[in-house]
């Protein structure tokens, strides 16, 4: 069983939807989460952080936590079709450096 | 601001050759990262650095990899001998410490394709 799960999709919706991403992980160790936006051809580039629990807002994108469930989601309102990219969720211990990687899900927002 | 610089940007090699990958990070950064991405198993750490010192290469898959970091603005990742199950994109992404210490910024990855 992978440490981090992430539902590869792909993921197609109308522009203005609100998307919702998930991930779900095994380690309890986890303390620090990530969200990273890879465009086709690019490198990752980090979208949202969020330490242990909580919601974290920043415009249009909401990212939560629950450790209880080991559950994270990324929502994203108003999608517009700049936002087609993969979605990589991130993880990783206190005091680690390695970063944990979900498989990443393909979205794809159609005008 | 330059970002993470890697070159060659694409390499198609045959089965057999050396293939070497090569990283400048962002300079002042202490940590550096090799990942490799497929479709298959997505990104995976290969090895990271921590002032130009490998600190963990458990992800290198095998002895045909190796990496070395000379100085702090400069990495290397070599495939000897390459094979077609190599093909990925290689990614390179640096950290500084003292910095947001959460966020790795990446470079934009060489493609590899080994026929």
């Amino acid at each position: 069983q992978k440490e981090v799960e992430q539902d590869p999709g792909p993921l197609s919706v109308p522009e203005g939807a609100i998307v919702s991403l998930n991930c779900t992980y095994s380690n309890s160790a986890f303390q620090y989460f990530m969200w990273y936006r890879q465009y086709s051809r690019k490198g990752p580039e980090l979208l949202m952080y969020t330490y242990s629990s909580g919601n974290k807002e920043d415009g249009r994108f909401t990212a939560q936590v629950d450790k209880s469930s080991k559950y994270i989601s990324l929502f994203i309102r108003d999608s517009q079709p700049s936002d087609s990219a993969t979605y990589l969720c991130a993880m990783r211990a206190q005091g680690a450096q390695k970063l944990v990687f979900g498989q990443g899900t393909r979205l794809t927002i159609n005008p | 601001d330059a970002g993470v610089i890697q070159s060659p940007r694409h390499e198609v090699t045959e089965m057999g050759q050396e293939v070497t990958l090569r990283c400048k990070p962002i300079s002042g950064h202490d940590y550096l990262f090799w990942y490799r991405q497929t479709m298959m198993r997505g990104l995976e750490l290969l090895i990271y650095f921590n002032n130009n010192v490998p600190i963990d290469d458990s992800g290198m898959p095998e002895d045909r990899f190796s990496a070395k970091m000379p100085n702090a603005s400069f990495s290397t990742l070599k495939i000897q001998p390459s094979e077609p199950r190599d093909s990925a994109v290689y990614f390179c992404a640096s950290r500084l410490t003292s910095g947001r210490s959460y966020e790795q910024y990446f470079g934009p990855g060489t493609r590899l394709t080994v026929t």
